[in-house]
């Protein structure tokens, strides 16, 4: 079975700020993890995906992860806040490359000037 | 860009009345899933399809129903609608064997009066 926790349901920076979104998976197998982003009134879009290989993985939009498989965890990263990044972040895991995802119940990001 | 597209975007009908939500997507892809979205933004799997003719139900239980007749094809429908079917329903797409990313369609907002 296959589960994934995001820690907060709300995180407010400030622009230009460090961003970090937290994500803890479980997995029965290697997993596969995923950060999508939600923009109001729109459907979900991938920021950037773990397979295998790199364990730091780099998004679209200056986001990245790091996959420790130690601490089961997927946080998504990003250095300097920019207002455009207000939106709802969802962390997912699927056990293979075709089966189906689990989603986090979403972080909503705040972006104060 | 992800070629899945959602109709209606928004929808809002009386308590009865019968609704198929579209979803259609251009990229081949046999994996087809809908999920529903809570307003705590919470997603939740309810129909999925792995190819033509093949439907099964996800782990939210729903009383929608849904076909796949064509490969790009996945309608859902609500034969009759009631209050508790307001939420937003977002249609994705995987390939079957690739790196496991769903693609999204931009959702159809049901609010049933």
């Amino acid at each position: 079975a296959q589960s994934v926790t995001q820690l907060g349901s709300h995180v407010s920076v400030s622009e230009g700020a460090l961003v970090l979104l937290r994500c803890n998976y479980s997995s029965s197998v290697p997993p596969y993890l995923f950060w999508y982003v939600q923009y109001p009134n729109q459907g979900l879009q991938l920021l950037l995906k773990y397979t295998t290989g790199a364990t730091l993985v780099k998004g679209i939009n200056g986001f990245e992860a790091e996959f420790k498989k130690s601490e089961t965890s997927f946080h998504l990263t990003k250095p300097s806040a920019h207002m455009s990044d207000a939106a709802e972040y969802f962390c997912a895991v699927s056990e293979t490359n075709a089966g189906k995802s689990t989603f986090g119940d979403g972080t909503t990001l705040t972006v104060k000037p | 860009e992800a070629d899945i597209y959602q109709t209606p975007r928004y929808l809002v009908i009386g308590t009865g009345k019968k609704i198929t939500l579209e979803c259609s997507q251009t990229m081949g892809h046999d994996k087809m899933y809908w999920y529903q979205q809570d307003p705590g933004m919470e997603l939740h799997l309810i129909h999925y399809s792995y190819g033509v003719n093949s439907t099964e139900k996800g782990d939210l239980s729903s009383e929608s129903t849904v076909s796949r007749i064509r490969t790009e094809h996945f309608p859902l429908t609500l034969e009759s609608a009631r209050p508790s079917h307001t939420s937003q329903y977002l249609c994705a797409s995987r390939q079957g064997a690739g790196t496991g990313e769903l693609f999204f369609g931009e959702g159809s907002r049901l609010t049933v009066l």
